[in-house]
């Protein structure tokens, strides 16, 4: 799987736009890219997840750049429950293999009031 | 039921002593995912399954570590000999193998080995 480059941490005001930068610049044609959090003392908890087309849920929003190359996690209106770490992960969900994530170190958020 | 279910969720046990950790997936899911998150650490694969495939055991650290999938449902992951280093929060995780592929997280089953 594709290697990720995130910042470290990042602080956002609660009720504002959370952008969070994602780089996968060695992503190939067939790896998704996934967003998890982890909340502290929780387990990672799905966010979304898309292959080159921009993806919404009622979470977040997914961009990723027109050459893949990265991606940014937009969260329309932080709140103080936000507050976890972000993980980007590239992976291949092929259909008979297990294409475990592999987590990096994530970007912790903190909103702050 | 509605999310993977993981028991027990606290767990402290004497060194040397032997611990079992269940996890319920979500039904129908057929992959299998263990992990382990050391305090203050990331998250660490240790093992996965895929219906009757041989499953993956890539990632368990030392051969006191072992796991079960019976039925293709419930697993157990076995800790034998538990040592000081084994306290971490275990995580089971479960999926479809299909299109997206998105993999689902339990809370975690705590263990302290003191």
């Amino acid at each position: 799987d594709a290697k990720t480059t995130q910042p470290p941490s990042m602080d956002c005001a609660e009720g504002r736009a959370a952008n969070l930068p994602c780089n996968h610049s060695t992503i190939s044609g067939n790896e998704y890219v996934y967003w998890y959090r982890q909340i502290h003392s929780q387990g990672p908890q799905y966010i979304i997840h898309g292959l080159k087309n921009n993806e919404t849920n009622e979470m977040a929003s997914l961009i990723i750049t027109e050459d893949r190359k990265s991606s940014t996690l937009i969260l329309p209106h932080a709140t103080l429950r936000d507050t976890a770490v972000y993980y980007c992960i590239v992976r291949v969900p092929l259909k008979a293999a297990g294409n475990k994530l592999t987590f990096g170190g994530g970007t912790r958020v903190l909103v702050k009031p | 039921g509605a999310g993977v279910s993981q028991s027990p969720s606290n767990k402290v046990t004497e060194k040397g002593k032997d611990v079992e950790l269940r996890c319920d997936p979500i039904s129908g899911h057929t992959a299998l995912y263990w992990y382990r998150q050391s305090l203050g650490q990331g998250l660490e694969f240790l093992i996965y399954f895929q219906g009757n495939s041989a499953p993956d055991k890539s990632g368990l650290p030392s051969d006191r570590f072992s796991a079960e999938r019976t039925g293709g449902s419930v697993s157990t992951l076995t800790i034998q000999r538990t040592q000081q280093e084994d306290s971490a929060v275990y995580l089971c995780a479960s999926s479809l193998i299909g299109r997206g592929n998105t993999i689902y997280f339990g809370e975690g089953s705590w263990l302290t080995v003191v």
